[in-house]
């Protein structure tokens, strides 16, 4: 089975603080994903990582970055943590790499990690 | 721009009863898929069902069932026998190749409660 796991499940941190939150899988995907959730919003991506050290812009990047030294691990890094970055944060990873161009877009799962709630103060 | 909306924040249904969570996309994209997403209060995001936009035939899975409408953009899931355990939040989510990679857009989502 697919495991993706974040490092806590529950973080509390300070305005102005540099927040790190990591994500391991343990199945060699290649692409990894950061998302937040919030109440009326659904999930919206934030950074995504489709190689190590390769790395894309979501629907809401403004606030934080990644980082993606290794294949398995995908770290999501808030800079000056701001009580409006206050969320539940999932990691996903899926297996396959970028099709190559003209071919059908294959089905290409995304696993989810527990989430991390964290709270800003 | 991909759009996937969820216009039922909430809905209650009787144990053993059948209930229709709605869902309505957009996208320009002719080559996508769909999928219903559970989240529990464990939080962990778990697959109900997927259908590929190619495919005319609904998918089912067990007691999950879609109504997918492609030319009204319409992918709604039908539970049926509802049980305890099927109390969750559900995501309505289009997967589509956005660039490097297939990406993930989701709706905001429909809280389920099921009453014994």
């Amino acid at each position: 089975d697919v495991k993706v796991t974040q490092s806590s499940r529950y973080l509390v941190k300070r305005t102005g603080e540099k927040v790190f939150l990591e994500c391991v899988q343990d199945m060699d995907h290649e692409n990894m994903f950061w998302y937040r959730q919030d109440p009326g919003l659904g999930l919206r991506l934030i950074y995504f990582s489709y190689d190590v050290k390769m790395k894309e812009k979501g629907d809401i990047p403004e606030g934080y970055s990644v980082s993606r030294e290794k294949k398995e691990r995908f770290s999501l890094i808030l800079e000056s943590a701001s009580t409006n970055q206050t969320s539940m944060y999932l990691c996903a990873s899926s297996l396959l790499p970028a099709p190559i161009t003209g071919l059908v877009n294959p089905y290409n799962e995304q696993f989810f990690g527990p989430g991390t709630r964290l709270t800003v103060l | 721009a991909q759009t996937v909306t969820q216009s039922q924040p909430e809905m209650s249904v009787q144990e053993a009863e059948t209930v229709t969570l709605s869902c309505t996309y957009d996208t320009s994209e002719s080559d996508y898929y769909l999928f219903w997403y559970k989240q529990p209060p464990s939080r962990q995001m778990i697959l109900v069902i997927r259908q590929e936009a190619y495919k005319q035939q609904n998918a089912t899975e067990n007691r999950f069932s879609v109504n997918f409408q492609k030319a009204a953009k319409s992918f709604s899931l039908k539970i049926s026998d509802s049980q305890l355990g099927d109390a969750a939040m559900y995501f309505c989510a289009l997967d589509y190749y956005g660039g490097a990679t297939n990406k993930l857009i989701f709706g905001t989502g429909t809280l389920l409660a099921v009453q014994p």
